[in-house]
């Protein structure tokens, strides 16, 4: 079983839909959870860290469920910016990283 | 603009070369970490410096040669690479806590004849 797993997608969403992508992990003791977006051939940024109490930003809600061991983000109101990949990211102390696989988003007009 | 810079973007070498690929972050942070990403895979971590020691070495071979000459800098020597290595080669940095958010540099995408 891989430390860290997401649906790879794609997601194919017309504008204005509104698309959720969940990622599971596999040690209890991860502490650190992050949604990451990157685009084709460029680096990942960092959209939002997540947190057992939800946390917003925007259209954006990401949430994290320690007892089922999943995080997931919400994307409202979609745009076609929102194409991209996106990565969930855990680190379990000692800076170690493990990312998910990605989900491919398509928002189509 | 991303505060993490990486030179050069792109860079292609032979086998038998000894190239490195260089990084530098603006935003104060102690932490730098290098990854490799093939196409259509997620970022895989190899190495992690933390107040300039190594922290983390992903097992990765020897051919790679991680150095951070200060907080500031981090660079990554290559020597005698094999074509698999191809691949964009990330840094990122991080405030000092071990869990923290990472920023990425823009890469530099290497091609290994």
């Amino acid at each position: 079983r891989k430390e860290v797993e997401q649906d790879p997608g794609p997601f194919n969403v017309p504008e204005g839909a509104t698309v959720a992508f969940n990622c599971t992990y596999s040690n209890s003791a991860s502490q650190s959870f992050f949604w990451y977006r990157q685009d084709c051939r460029k680096e990942p940024k960092l959209l939002m860290s997540v947190y057992s109490s939800g946390n917003e930003d925007g259209r954006f809600t990401a949430q994290l469920n320690r007892a089922s061991q999943y995080i997931s983000l919400l994307i409202r109101d979609s745009k076609l910016s929102d194409s991209a990949t996106y990565l969930c990211v855990v680190m379990t102390g000692g800076f170690k990283t493990i990312f998910g696989a990605g989900t491919r988003l398509f928002v189509k007009a | 603009d991303t505060e993490v810079t990486q030179t050069p973007k792109h860079l292609v070498m032979g086998m038998t070369n000894k190239k490195s690929l260089k990084c530098e972050q603006h935003m104060g942070h102690r932490a730098m970490y290098w990854y490799k990403q093939k196409a259509k895979k997620p970022p895989e971590l190899m190495f992690v410096y933390s107040y300039e020691k190594l922290s983390i070495n992903e097992s990765v071979p020897s051919r790679f040669s991680p150095e951070c000459p200060n907080s500031s800098l981090l660079n990554l020597h290559l020597h005698a690479l094999q074509p698999e290595d191809s691949a964009l080669y990330l840094c990122a940095s991080s405030q000092d806590r071990e869990v923290g958010a990472q920023y990425f540099g823009p890469g530099t995408r290497l091609l290994v004849l």
